[in-house]
């Protein structure tokens, strides 16, 4: 596709749900991000893949919180028992290398209620 | 720890002003640095990116400035239109992952 696509836009979802959000990055992009902004916050890092593995997951906040690329392309995030404290903006970045520009997608707004 | 701090945290100026938003950082060893502008609901898109060699990149009304000895770089805003209302945000690369800092907001007022 021409840009990184997320989905959904949106998400509420009640407080112990389990929830996927979804990043379609730019085609032939290697690296990919996911990131979490909170209001009026900078985005904060998540996880790293180059390719299909996980090259960096330290800023994953706990293990509720996992990613997926099983084919080096689509990215999966999971959440489960989401907590209140997980509602935030999660944006997702690609870049063609690990050290070019990142493209971010819109964003997925989740809410937990 | 790496870290990227901003100031202003919020700016509101009048329409055709100019204005001057700051980043120092931390970060080290220190790769490159770029400026995102980052409007409402959006994802953040890249106006500017520096290498450690070069100290002004200019694009548009958009001027950033840096300084890799003392750790700051600038982002300078040239006759501000209401267009311009989001939020400013410096990221400074160390490897391959950006560390982002909280980032400016501005309001430009008619």
């Amino acid at each position: 596709g021409a840009g990184v696509s997320q989905t959904p836009s949106n998400k509420v979802t009640e407080k112990g749900k389990y929830v996927e959000l979804r990043c379609d990055p730019i085609s032939g992009h290697t690296a990919l991000y996911w990131y979490r902004q909170s209001l009026g916050q900078g985005p904060e890092f998540l996880i790293y893949f180059q390719g299909t593995g996980a090259a960096d997951d330290s800023g994953l906040p706990n293990d509720r919180f996992f990613a997926v690329r099983p084919e080096g392309s689509v990215s999966t995030l999971k959440i489960q028992r989401t907590e209140r404290g997980d509602s935030a903006v999660y944006l997702c970045a690609s870049s063609l290398t690990q050290n070019t520009e990142a493209f971010f997608g819109q964003g997925t707004r989740l809410t937990v209620v | 720890k790496n870290q990227v701090e901003q100031s202003p945290q919020s700016l509101i100026i009048l329409e055709g002003k100019n204005c001057t938003l700051q980043c120092n950082y931390t970060v080290s060893p220190f790769s490159n640095l770029r400026w995102y502008k980052q409007d409402t609901g959006r994802g953040p898109v890249s106006l500017t990116i520096m290498t450690f060699s070069e100290n002004t990149k200019s694009n548009g009304r958009y001027t950033a400035t840096l300084d890799a000895d003392t750790k700051q770089s600038s982002l300078h805003i040239t006759a501000s239109q209401l267009s311009d209302s989001a939020s400013y945000i410096c990221v400074v690369r160390e490897s391959y992952i950006p560390t982002f800092g909280r980032g400016t907001s501005l309001i430009v007022h008619p």
